[in-house]
């Protein structure tokens, strides 16, 4: 066990929906990673938080949108779904932003768009 | 702009055999490099990491891996697999710079005959 929690394990809905996926990180940790797997694209990194602030973006749609809230908790919002969206959503978290640090994952979100 | 590149999308060895996962890396600044183990339905573990100093790390599970510079690789391997060795491996490297995000392979599925 990691430390690392998200919320739900599975999630199954339709296109056009919106969904939010729900993750809190390690006790302690200030930095929060959003990644999705899939089969095609392998794992890619969509968007760092740190201690409630935008860091970094990667390979994040317009349609996708996250925030750290004070207790340092994250959310990823996903909107007007595509099945091309279906996939393993992933958190992470590392305890600050040093270079070198590990990151912990949580078990994920499986997100299924039918 | 950091990349990693898994040699070998699928290997299987034999119960007992050596077992050997190949990474070569792309950096433009000393890198850092992990190896993470992703079992069946869960999350990525961590099993070393290399930052800097000596250039053989050893991990968890009998798995090390050696930073070699001159060939920019950074291979896993294990004297004698076992049964629960079977999993998905993934190479990172990362963080960079100002990004903080880990740039992962494509990953390789390991197979571990009876």
């Amino acid at each position: 066990d990691s430390g690392v929690t998200q919320t739900p394990k599975h999630l199954i809905t339709a296109t056009g929906q919106r969904v939010t996926l729900r993750c809190s990180p390690r006790s302690g940790d200030l930095s929060v990673y959003w990644y999705q797997q899939s089969l095609d694209q392998g794992l890619q990194f969509l968007i760092h938080y740190y201690n409630g602030e935008e860091r970094a973006k990667g390979n994040i749609l317009e349609r996708f949108s996250a925030q750290q809230f004070p207790d340092l908790h994250s959310e990823l919002n996903l909107s007007s779904l595509e099945l091309g969206d279906s996939a393993l959503y992933f958190c992470a978290s590392s305890v600050a932003t040093g270079q070198g640090q590990e990151q912990f994952f949580g078990p994920g979100t499986r997100l299924t768009v039918l | 702009a950091q990349s990693v590149t898994q040699l070998g999308s699928h290997v299987s060895v034999s119960e007992g055999a050596l077992v050997l996962l190949r990474c070569n890396y792309s950096s433009s600044v000393p890198p850092y490099l992990f190896w993470y183990v992703q079992y069946p339905n869960q999350g990525l573990q961590l099993l070393l990491k290399y930052t800097t100093g000596a250039t053989l790390v050893k991990g968890i599970n009998g798995f090390e891996a050696e930073f070699k510079k001159s060939e920019t690789s950074f291979h896993l391997t294990k004297p004698s697999a076992h049964m629960s060795d079977a999993a998905e491996y993934f190479c990172a490297v990362g963080p960079s710079g100002s990004a903080r995000q880990l740039t992962f392979g494509s990953g390789t599925q390991l197979t571990v005959l009876p």
